[in-house]
């Protein structure tokens, strides 16, 4: 069945330095999404790509998608406290239903 | 955005009891979601809850384990039936909402089952 795989599992990063997330899915896929969640807290979206090779920026966030849209990254540029958390990226399944990577989990040394 | 309530937010359960989980929208939806997910593990879909009809279950997941009601477009129950300490996870209800092409998932705080 499809899969949606993310690594690394867990990311230690000092507080300041670059954070990168990637995403493989088995097939390809119409879009991909990625979610933030904060420890104790439930997923938060955080954007859509739809368009191959498509780039978004939101502040010190810079989502990719891969151009044969059957990848993806999230880099976080000089992390701060605020970024703990696990990312997760997720694609359509069949019926359009999402499927959710294993997470990349975020901690921040100070 | 969607505003999306569980109940209840935590509960301690004895192996072999049921509890059930209300999910409340704050405006009409066509579907809802139902996920678990197992401590420090990514979210799993158990079903799909659709308004007038019977909800559909991935893989892994059968109705008689997880009941779920779905009277009107803004409401949904799950229920862990005949629980075991395996079924100690947070359960999450979600709805999708945006224009077409571009949907995303609002997810309710999560309801936190500890079954001993």
């Amino acid at each position: 069945g499809q899969q949606v795989m993310q690594i690394p599992q867990y990311q230690h990063v000092q507080e300041g330095e670059d954070f990168t997330t990637y995403c493989n899915s088995s097939t390809t896929l119409s879009n991909i999404q990625w979610y933030k969640q904060r420890p104790g807290g439930h997923p938060v979206f955080l954007i859509q790509l739809v368009k191959s090779g498509e780039v978004k920026k939101q502040k010190r966030l810079t989502f990719q998608f891969g151009e044969a849209k059957k990848n993806s990254s999230l880099h976080i540029t000089a992390t701060q406290t605020t970024d703990v958390g696990t990312y997760f990226c997720a694609g359509p399944h069949r019926d359009d239903k999402i499927i959710f990577g294993k997470g990349t989990r975020l901690h921040i040394l100070p | 955005s969607a505003v999306i309530s569980q109940k209840p937010s935590r509960d301690i359960c004895q192996r072999g009891t049921s509890l059930t989980i209300q999910c409340q929208v704050d405006s009409q939806v066509t579907m809802m979601f139902w996920y678990r997910q197992q401590p420090g593990q990514s979210l799993t879909l158990i079903a799909t809850a659709n308004q007038g009809s019977e909800a559909t279950y991935e893989s892994g997941f059968v109705i008689d384990k997880f009941p779920i009601s779905r009277p009107n477009l803004t409401f949904s129950t799950l229920t862990v039936s005949n629980m075991s300490p395996e079924d100690s996870s947070i359960y999450l209800c979600s709805v999708e909402r945006g224009i077409v092409g571009y949907n995303e998932q609002f997810f309710g705080p999560g309801t936190r089952l500890t079954v001993l």
